[in-house]
């Protein structure tokens, strides 16, 4: 029940094309789903969050979409570009506490 | 200001031997995260300090791995008598209290020949 599950498990997108990461979970008591960002390289990063208060945040060409009845989460990347080439991990918690259950990664690649 | 340091970057050791790896967080951060990530996976987390709080070692894989956190900054993760599927890279965050957003280190490649 704490597993976050996430696909698909890499993904090759043309320039300008739509990138599309999704996650489900099981727990309902989780509500604040962070992505991160990770470079070759380099620790991951926070891109962007939600709460299940909301359907949907956008931030810039990255925008998150939340359904809670389904009990998933997914991050699209719009006009993707190649310095958007990078592995994206979904995560869950509870408010108040200190774990994060991550998914298990979506190594994107986008094509110049 | 400076993100969270991790030392060395990369570490090439020999079966059986131990390692040390280092994480300087963010000062000021009271939490502070140890996960391993092995090539291809997602992050496995290891254990976890808060302050001056018992730390929640649930995630270590067994009683070779250990870790401590002097002072409520510096953390050091110790693998003794490494073995191969020890390879990995070991990464480290660090969180502010009441906040939400772990900050990662650019962590530590393990190679255990």
């Amino acid at each position: 029940q704490q597993q976050v599950k996430q696909s698909p498990q890499s993904l090759i997108v043309q320039k300008g094309g739509i990138s599309i990461i999704n996650c489900a979970y099981e727990n309902t008591a989780f509500d604040y789903f962070p992505w991160y960002q990770q470079f070759p390289g380099k620790g991951p990063a926070l891109l962007i969050a939600i709460r299940p208060d909301v359907s949907e945040k956008k931030e810039g060409r990255f925008t998150i979409s939340f359904n809670k009845s389904a009990k998933q989460f997914s991050l699209h990347i719009m006009d993707s570009q190649p310095g958007d080439s990078a592995t994206y991990f979904c995560a869950a918690s509870i408010s108040g506490t200190y774990k994060y259950i991550f998914g298990t990664g979506t190594r994107l690649k986008v094509l110049a | 200001g400076a993100g969270v340091s991790q030392s060395p970057s990369n570490k090439v050791t020999e079966k059986g031997k131990d390692v040390e790896l280092r994480c300087d967080p963010i000062s000021g951060h009271t939490a502070l995260y140890w996960y391993r990530q092995s090539l291809g996976q997602g992050l496995e987390f290891l254990i976890y300090f808060q302050g001056n709080s018992a730390p929640d070692k649930s995630g270590l894989p067994s009683d070779r791995f250990s870790a401590e956190r002097t002072g409520g900054s510096v953390s050091t993760l110790t693998i003794q008598r490494t073995q191969q599927e020890d390879s990995a890279v070991y990464l480290c965050a660090s969180k502010s209290r009441g906040g939400e957003t772990q900050y990662f280190g650019p962590g530590t490649r393990l190679l255990v020949l």
